[in-house]
């Protein structure tokens, strides 16, 4: 079965920290994993995806299958980035069905 | 960019009554739209994909009979909260793909709230 796990539900760091957030994975076969942000009154919106091997307003995101991760990372947080991530995956099939973790909500504090 | 537009944004209903709330893809076309449900402060649950031209699926132990979900064109999705209950409150938020470009990224509705009364 296709699971997601984000163990933090809240990670609060101060500015010029670094961050991580994680995120577990739990599927058979090989997944897509991405990232998702949702800041404070805005829409869900696409922050950066495995396959793309990109870093998105300074973070980075490493799939280790090996580990069944794919933690979400910033050398430097900024108070911006205060929000909630939510860690996604998608399994194989035509579907393109998305299945999310519980979402970690990160606090930058000045 | 994809854009996806949810309407209402935010509705209040009595107890027995039927919602219904609508799911558009503004620039582009989706053949398959995903209705989510999340709880306040809580992860969004995958609820039901909706197909263009044939039924839904839904997930385990989500009623099709209570969420009823029709996909009648490539732009537009409509999910009914059936004699909706307290129980039905919720922010419901819907999400497609632009197949266009190839890329396996959804794009998300804002959202619609649902209270119950």
């Amino acid at each position: 079965a296709q699971r997601v796990t984000q163990p933090e539900k809240l990670l609060s760091v101060f500015k010029g920290a670094p961050v991580e957030l994680k995120c577990n994975y739990s599927y058979s076969g090989s997944p897509e994993l991405f990232w998702y942000v949702q800041y404070s009154r805005q829409r869900l919106q696409l922050l950066l995806r495995h396959i793309s091997r990109e870093s998105i307003k300074g973070f980075t995101a490493d799939l280790n299958k090996g580990e069944t991760s794919f933690h979400l990372k910033k050398p430097f947080a900024q108070e911006e980035d205060s929000a909630m991530y939510y860690c996604a995956l998608r399994g194989g099939g035509a579907t393109n069905k998305l299945i999310f973790g519980t979402g970690t909500l990160l606090a930058v504090q000045p | 960019g994809a854009v996806v537009s949810q309407h209402p944004s935010w509705v209040i209903c009595k107890s027995g009554t039927s919602v219904k709330i609508e799911c558009r893809s503004l620039d582009f076309q989706a053949t398959t739209m995903f209705w989510y449900r999340q709880f306040p402060k809580q992860s969004l649950m995958l609820m039901a994909t909706s197909n263009e031209g044939s039924k839904a699926t839904y997930e385990q132990g989500v009623e099709k009979d209570k969420f009823l979900i029709n996909h009648a064109s490539l732009t537009l999705s409509t999910l009914t909260v059936t004699s909706a209950h307290p129980e039905d409150s919720s922010f419901y938020i819907c999400s497609a793909r632009d197949l266009a470009t190839g890329a396996n990224v959804l794009t998300f509705g804002a959202g619609s709230r649902l209270t119950v009364l």
